[in-house]
């Protein structure tokens, strides 16, 4: 089983649509959650840093950890043409630790 | 920028040879860690050190080595290159709390 479970997507959405991309994980201990937007081949850039439980919202982006599932999602409101990218999650046990990484998922924001 | 340096951007060298990639982190970062990423492949951990110390590795080949400088630079070798080596490698950093930032990678084409 891997650590880090992404749905790869494609996901398609009109200009404006609310995006919600999930990530499962299975090691109880991660508690230092990310989030990355990685456009075409780029250098990943941190969108979102989380520790624990709860949200967090930056701008047009909610983050959203449920420890109790195992479970973390990120929220794109008012979605633009530029999100189009691929949004990777990450996480940790320790801060300065190796942080492991989903798959990625593919979003595409049609105008 | 993203305050990551990676070089080379692109590098294009045969099957068989050796090759250095360089990357400096950012200032006050004392983590770097080493990523690959091949085509349609997530992010796959290679190593990670601390302060010039080996912290943790991932799946690093035996053909593959780094190390971390007292100026806190990183180098990743790749020798006997294969043709499957051919990929996206990213350095990132990362202060003691807190997440990474990404370099914008060193393109490797082995030919």
């Amino acid at each position: 089983q891997k650590e880090v479970e992404q749905d790869p997507g494609p996901l398609s959405v009109p200009e404006g649509a609310i995006v919600s991309l999930n990530c499962t994980y299975s090691n109880s201990a991660f508690q230092y959650f990310m989030w990355y937007r990685q456009y075409s081949r780029k250098g990943p850039e941190l969108l979102m840093y989380t520790y624990s439980s709860g949200n967090k919202e930056d701008g047009r982006f909610t983050a959203q950890v449920d420890k109790s599932s195992k479970y973390i999602s990120l929220f794109i409101r008012d979605s633009q043409p530029s999100d189009s990218a691929t949004y990777l999650c990450a996480m940790s046990a320790n801060t300065g630790n190796q942080f492991y990484f989903g798959t990625g998922t593919s979003l595409t924001v049609i105008p | 920028d993203s305050g990551v340096t990676q070089t080379p951007k692109h590098l294009i060298t045969a099957t068989g040879q050796r090759v250095t990639l360089r990357c400096s982190p950012r200032s006050g970062d004392l983590s770097v860690y080493w990523y690959q990423q091949s085509l349609d492949q997530g992010l796959q951990f290679l190593i990670q050190y601390y302060n010039g110390e080996e912290r943790a590795k991932g799946n690093i080949l035996e053909r593959f080595s780094a190390q971390q400088f007292p100026d806190l630079h990183s180098e990743l070798n790749l020798s006997s290159l294969e043709l499957g080596d051919s990929a996206l490698y990213f350095c990132a950093s990362s202060p003691p709390v807190g997440g990474y930032t990404f370099g914008s990678g060193t393109r490797l084409t082995v030919v």
